[in-house]
């Protein structure tokens, strides 16, 4: 059974930072891209970061890119996210979601599962 | 940026069909996706490739594209079936940034 486990979120102030973790199991995980999506109080879906299979490739959205960082050790299953210069509108649960192919290309860029998700919460 | 337009609410009565509606410019030439959300819960995929159902997803759920807007139907629409929904495509650019749209709530009145 496929299982996507996220942690390391919570509160922290504007301007700080937060690692979240997604612990996979079930899977070949090195065979998969994976990405980071994420979804603010009462709104819609945003996607955050994908990284290829080999960690070799990664994407980021305009919102986040130049702040964050997307990394994953594929010896340990697990995803990481590296988010500096937390900005209010940072707010969100997090989600990790497991792709269908090894690279990160359209056709095989959307997500057959989820994490349960963890709420990173940055205010003063 | 490139955006896919959803109602922001669509209801329906048990045991209605459904309709949610997805459009973006670059839909011809991409693919859409769709998923299920319930309240707390992460989302579900239930329609990939504009049309194809997963395994275990119920097979009153289907999909269908036509120009610029992709569709979501669910026929004999259940209680169970009251979720928010969202699209999920790319830009016609090539580039595999994932773009969801602003999501359905459908109400099972």
């Amino acid at each position: 059974e496929v299982q996507l486990l996220e942690s390391g979120g919570g509160l922290v102030q504007p301007g700080g930072s937060l690692r979240l973790s997604c612990a996979a199991s079930g899977f070949t995980f090195s065979s998969y891209a994976m990405s980071w999506v994420r979804q603010a109080p009462g709104k819609g879906l945003e996607w955050v970061s994908a990284i290829s299979g080999s960690g070799g490739s990664t994407y980021y959205a305009d919102s986040v890119k130049g702040r964050f960082t997307i990394s994953r050790d594929n010896s340990k299953n697990t995803l990481y996210l590296q988010m500096n210069s937390l900005r209010a509108e940072d707010t969100a649960v997090y989600y990790c979601a497991k792709s269908m192919g090894i690279m990160i290309v359209v056709v095989t860029m959307y997500f057959d599962y989820w994490g349960q998700g963890t709420l990173v919460t940055v205010s003063s | 940026s490139y955006e896919l337009t959803q109602p922001p609410s669509v209801s329906v009565s048990p045991g209605q069909t459904a309709r949610i509606t997805c459009s973006g410019d670059a839909l011809p030439k991409q693919y859409a996706y769709w998923y299920q959300q319930k309240p707390g819960q992460a989302p579900v995929l239930v329609i990939y490739k504009d049309s194809e159902r997963p395994s275990g997803i119920p097979e009153r759920f289907s999909g269908s594209s036509s120009g610029t807007t992709v569709t979501l139907t669910i026929s004999g629409v259940q209680a169970e079936d009251e979720a928010d929904y969202y699209c999920q495509s790319a830009d016609s650019s090539g580039t595999p940034y994932v773009v969801f749209g602003g999501g359905t709530k459908l109400t099972v009145l």
